[in-house]
């Protein structure tokens, strides 16, 4: 079974900062998919950034990028310019190619929090 | 498109009281799926259904069921609710086959169990 470690359970930054969440997995698989969701204090669990594994290249939306190592199994998320908007708990997510149920494995979270 | 919904946003519950949580989704996903989350933790998947007609067991089915109404709707059930099934559950939704296949996820209900 897939794993997914979150070691940082809470992490600072100033705001218009950069900051870097750490996000490691374990699977024999070669072929998947991973994603950073965002959790706010409304409970809403929104989609920040995914990258597909047979990719190369790291994803970035806006602010947010990945540094996707897949030797390693590494998947950090980098916010740059932190605004006090990005303050929330972040969870890596999991899920095989060969999941017909599409079904996701979630890390423990990283409680972010931003200094005015 | 309203997304995926949930009812209640809240509910306390006294120990051997039944209930169902509801879902609902607007975006034609096939797949919809019941995570709960316990203080401190990430999501555990409980149950999900891959297509309508079909639902599988997750990582921590025990005292829940489920039922995939239509394509649009998927129920969870606690018969007996107990206190170890205080916490946060949220519905999420997507579509299958593919490829990324990103699930989107309801509010959530809050749930104590008494």
């Amino acid at each position: 079974a897939q794993t997914v470690t979150q070691s940082q359970p809470e992490m600072s930054v100033q705001e218009a900062e950069t900051v870097t969440l750490s996000c490691t997995y374990d699977t024999s698989e070669s072929d998947y998919y991973l994603f950073w969701y965002k959790q706010p204090p409304s409970r809403q669990m929104i989609l920040v950034i995914r990258q597909e594994a047979y990719k190369q290249q790291n994803a970035t939306e806006n602010r947010f990028s990945v540094n996707f190592q897949k030797a390693a199994k590494s998947f950090s998320l980098k916010i740059s310019d932190s605004q006090l908007g990005d303050a929330a708990m972040y969870f890596c997510a999991y899920r095989s190619a060969n999941n017909a149920g599409n079904m996701l494995t979630f890390g423990g979270g990283t409680r972010l929090m931003v200094k005015p | 498109n309203a997304g995926v919904t949930q009812t209640p946003k809240f509910q306390v519950l006294k120990t051997g009281q039944s209930m169902t949580l509801q879902c609902a989704q607007d975006m034609n996903h096939n797949s919809m799926y019941w995570y709960r989350q316990d203080p401190g933790m990430g999501l555990r998947l409980i149950y999900y259904s891959a297509s309508e007609g079909t639902t599988d067991k997750g990582e921590v089915p025990n005292g829940y069921n489920v039922s995939r109404l239509n394509k649009r709707e998927f129920s969870l059930r606690l018969e007996s609710a107990a206190p170890s099934q205080t916490s946060v559950y949220f519905c999420a939704s997507s579509v299958s086959g593919g490829t990324v296949n990103t699930q989107y996820f309801g509010p959530g209900t809050r749930l104590t169990v008494l």
